[in-house]
């Protein structure tokens, strides 16, 4: 199974500033990952797949880069509604897995 | 508007079979290449790929989990159901389906098919208790 490993576990950030984060894979998985943002409570909200593509909706300061084993979530300026947590996920092998989430907080 | 709802028993007892169920709206899984996923997080924890079910019946589990899940598909009802036996208190958690689609994109001059899961249904919380 491919292993999903995020970094840092938790982040803090005031507002305005520019945020990364970053997931590393098992093996190489092209550019199969998919990032989700989730506040409590709320089920995951998909924000980009495949590495770089951003989905519908999702505001222009969530960008994702990578290929490979390394990824990067970047928040250009961080909005008050951003604090929440994310995560990674693999869709280039079963079974899936996601990596075990970054939590961003206010500083 | 896509939307899938997960319905199930809030409590369950230790050793009994959960059965959970996703009614969705919105697309159809005899539509090709869709598929529903099941995804599940204990409180407080991270999330958790369980299962995924696609047009054709090809049917996909969490290694650590598999001998104790079977997912299955209603097409005509829009349902998808997911059964887990013997549980126990750490499965408390908050069980959740989502929509499967893909698209093709180019990447580096070739052609190819990614997978993710667009929709969410709100989650439905089962507490293993005696």
């Amino acid at each position: 199974d491919i292993q999903m490993t995020q970094s840092p576990s938790s982040l803090s950030a005031s507002v305005g500033d520019r945020v990364t984060f970053t997931c590393r894979a098992s093996q190489s998985i092209g550019s199969y990952l998919n990032w989700y943002q989730q506040k409590p409570g709320k089920p995951p909200k998909l924000l980009i797949y495949a590495a770089s593509s951003v989905q519908s909706g999702v505001p222009s300061r969530f960008s994702g880069s990578g290929s490979g084993t390394d990824f990067t979530l970047t928040i250009s300026s961080l909005q008050p509604e951003d604090f929440a947590t994310y995560y990674c996920q693999q869709s280039y092998g079963t079974p899936r897995s996601f990596g075990q989430g970054t939590k961003l907080e206010i500083k | 508007q896509v939307t899938l709802k997960e319905s199930g028993p809030a409590l369950v007892k230790p050793t009994q079979t959960l059965t959970l169920t996703c009614t969705f709206s919105g697309f159809s899984l005899s539509t090709s290449g869709m598929r529903v996923s099941w995804i599940r997080q204990p409180p407080g924890k991270a999330l958790e790929w369980l299962a995924r079910i696609d047009w054709d019946d090809d049917k996909f589990y969490s290694t650590s989990l598999k001998s104790r899940l079977t997912i299955s598909k209603d097409t005509p009802k829009n349902q998808v159901v997911l059964k887990m036996t013997n549980m126990d208190p750490v499965d408390t958690a908050t069980y959740y389906c989502a929509r499967v689609v893909g698209q093709q994109l180019v990447t580096e001059g070739r052609y190819y098919y990614y997978y993710y899961m667009d929709v969410w249904g709100k989650g439905t919380t089962v507490t293993v208790s005696s």
